[in-house]
């Protein structure tokens, strides 16, 4: 198994350009999340999705927009980026409809917008 | 709502030293806590967690950590640092009451190990 996968793995983007991230995950897991990682502030809840074909907002969502047509994918969008969304962006996913499971990451998006 | 505090963004020990990382959680019903080690360039894997059944978790790579609930702390320790152990170290926490799985994070704490 690959695990969690996330394509790319860096990306430099102008303001005001738009892009999307891909994660992918070949474990059949129901649950699939975004997070971006920024110096002293930990992972911070982007976007999530309990199953295929639903998603829900976290705890900083504006700016994104996500889509989980498929089970095993988990797309997150920059419409217009801005340079406040210069981050490394990490998918994470968990097998069980239970919070007590861990979750498993992918190796991180590395993104700059200037 | 719940929050994660991670006392102390960077901790620095000797090799072979006591390694003591803090979090401290905020919560109205325990939560599951988490401890997850991030290695340069690389995501999050999971060193161990609480789901209440043991107070004292033990995970990989020698690390273990004791739930207090008195004091709402999850703190994480290792006897012996190795310098494999350099890394950033995350504690977060997930509510019991919600099947959503989400975590809630702390700031995150860097381990450095000096020879």
């Amino acid at each position: 198994n690959a695990g969690v996968t996330q394509t790319p793995k860096f990306r430099v983007l102008k303001t005001g350009q738009s892009m999307t991230l891909l994660c992918a995950q070949d474990m059949n897991h129901e649950y699939m999340y975004w997070y971006r990682q920024d110096p002293g502030m930990g992972l911070r809840l982007i976007h999530y999705s309990v199953g295929e074909g639903t998603t829900a907002k976290g705890e900083v969502p504006d700016g994104y927009n996500v889509s989980r047509l498929k089970k095993q994918n988990f797309l997150l969008g920059l419409e217009s980026a801005a340079p406040s969304q210069t981050s490394v962006y990490f998918c994470a996913s968990n097998k069980y409809r239970d919070s007590s499971y861990e979750q498993y990451f992918g190796p991180g998006t590395r993104l700059t917008v200037t | 709502a719940q929050s994660v505090t991670q006392l102390g963004s960077h901790v620095s020990v000797s090799e072979g030293a006591l390694v003591l990382l803090r979090c401290n959680y905020s919560s109205s019903v325990p939560p599951y806590l988490f401890w997850y080690v991030q290695y340069p360039n690389q995501g999050l894997q999971l060193l161990l967690k609480y789901t209440s059944a043991a107070t004292l978790v033990k995970g990989i790579n020698g690390f273990e950590a004791e739930f207090k609930k008195s004091e709402t702390s999850f703190h994480l320790t290792k006897p012996s640092a190795h310098m494999s152990d350099a890394a950033e170290y995350f504690c977060a926490v997930s509510d019991r009451t919600s099947n959503t799985g989400k975590l809630i994070f702390g700031q995150g704490t860097t381990l450095q190990v000096k020879p």
